[in-house]
């Protein structure tokens, strides 16, 4: 099945700079990557998602990019604000099924 | 966009007690409704696939008998979790996928279930 990794598990910024997360996966078939957004004790929230057939994709202060041929993705967030604090998963969909990491904490300080 | 319901948001019972969530779609049929549990500070962990109409399929490790699933309606599905121990005790998460957008789930917020 399906394997994916992401880093880091935590990570602190300062309100206005940008945070990276990167994501790797192991399964070809996959080819949908969503992202999602937790705070505590609330759902996940499709923040961004990219499709295999896309290299990039950027939606206001978010980005996502896709290397399909090293099979790793990463969100990007620019110009981070305290309201970003949150978990934040990668995913991996592989025929039907929809594999997460296992998270990073993202908190940016003011 | 889709909104999917959970219900109860939260729920404490006692030790060997069985317990019912709902996962509703609200505006969209969902041929499939995943389930998921997530314990604290952990990621989300798949624990079974349901099609309307047929019998979940369960993630390795997850024991049909004691999660069990039932899909009777494109907006509804329900688990129960049978004779519930304290290590019971998660978050459940239902999604749904809509039928005319296969890719995104949408999640239920929640249910918060306490064993006593």
């Amino acid at each position: 099945g399906e394997n994916v990794e992401q880093h880091p598990s935590t990570l602190s910024v300062q309100e206005g700079d940008s945070a990276v997360i990167k994501c790797t996966y192991s399964d070809s078939a996959s080819n949908y990557f969503p992202w999602y957004k937790q705070e505590l004790g609330k759902r996940p929230q499709l923040i961004i998602d990219i499709r295999s057939n896309v290299g990039e994709k950027k939606d206001q202060r978010i980005a996502v990019t896709l290397n399909k041929t090293a099979k790793h993705f990463s969100l990007h967030i620019t110009e981070t604000q305290p309201e970003d604090s949150a978990v934040y998963f990668c995913a991996a969909r592989s025929y039907s099924t929809l594999t997460f990491g296992k998270g990073t904490m993202l908190l940016v300080s003011p | 966009g889709a909104v999917v319901s959970q219900h109860p948001s939260w729920v404490i019972c006692k030790s060997g007690t069985s317990v019912k969530i709902e996962c509703r779609s609200l505006d969209f049929q969902a041929t499939t409704m995943f389930w998921y549990r997530q314990f604290p500070k952990q990621s989300l962990m798949l624990m079974a696939t349901s099609n309307e109409g047929s019998k979940a399929t369960y993630e390795q490790g997850v024991e049909k008998d004691k999660f069990l699933i039932n899909h009777a309606s494109l907006t509804l599905s329900t688990l129960t979790v049978t004779s519930a121990h304290p290590e019971d005790s998660s978050f459940y998460i239902c999604s749904a996928r809509d039928w005319r957008d296969l890719n995104e789930q949408f999640f239920g917020p929640g249910t918060r279930l306490t064993v006593l």
